[in-house]
């Protein structure tokens, strides 16, 4: 079975500072997606972005950014010019390449912006 | 943008009812699906649906869940004996590709007594 694992509960960073969000996960497919999610207070969960495993060019969206090391098995995510609105539960999540669509998601990290 | 639309936001159940939670998807997606998510733990997928049948569940959805899409627009779960563990933020998405981008409702918190 996959697994996600997200090792920093929570986090905080400066306003307008780059802060990077770790995830590892555990699979034995070589075809899979990775997303991270964001859940802010209001719960609902929006996607941030989402990277496929068969690319080797690191997906980006704004100022959201991931580093994925396919042979380490690791999804950072990388957030520049923090803006209080960033502040939320970042999910890291997997899903696989065939024969599933359901999502495995980590724990969570909780980040804080601070003004 | 558009929206997954949940209903109720919340819902308070006594244990043993049966409770059903309600969602409105994307008009044209295609797969859809329930997650939960107990206070403090990580989101669950509980099943997803396509072609009005269900295409995967998961050890969590047993006998007492069910799913249906009634009317083409619709998307409901049903509870049928409520348990305290049942309670959790239910949300609902919806897809127009599998693995694209999923859209999450905001969610129905149920709260079983």
């Amino acid at each position: 079975a996959q697994t996600v694992t997200q090792s920093q509960p929570e986090m905080s960073v400066q306003e307008a500072e780059t802060v990077t969000l770790s995830c590892t996960y555990d699979t034995s497919e070589s075809d899979y997606y990775l997303f991270w999610y964001k859940q802010p207070p209001s719960r609902q969960m929006i996607l941030v972005i989402r990277q496929e495993a068969y690319k080797q060019q690191n997906a980006t969206e704004n100022r959201f950014s991931v580093n994925f090391q396919k042979a380490a098995k690791s999804f950072s995510l990388k957030i520049s010019d923090s803006q209080l609105g960033d502040a939320a539960m970042y999910f890291c999540a997997y899903m696989r390449g065939a024969g599933s669509y359901q999502l495995t998601f980590g724990k969570g990290t909780k980040l804080s912006v601070i003004p | 943008e558009p929206e997954v639309t949940q209903t109720p936001s919340h819902q308070v159940t006594q244990m043993g009812q049966e409770v059903i939670l309600r969602c409105v998807p994307i008009s044209n997606h295609l797969y859809f699906y329930w997650y939960r998510q107990i206070l403090g733990q990580k989101v669950e997928f509980l099943v997803s649906f396509y072609n009005n049948e269900i295409s995967e569940k998961s050890e969590i959805f047993d006998d007492q869940f069910s799913v249906e899409r009634p009317d083409g627009s619709n998307f409901t779960l049903k509870i049928r004996s409520t348990k305290l563990e049942d309670s959790a933020m239910y949300f609902c998405a919806s897809a127009f590709a599998p693995r694209g981008k999923l859209f999450f409702g905001s969610g129905t918190q149920l709260s079983v007594l």
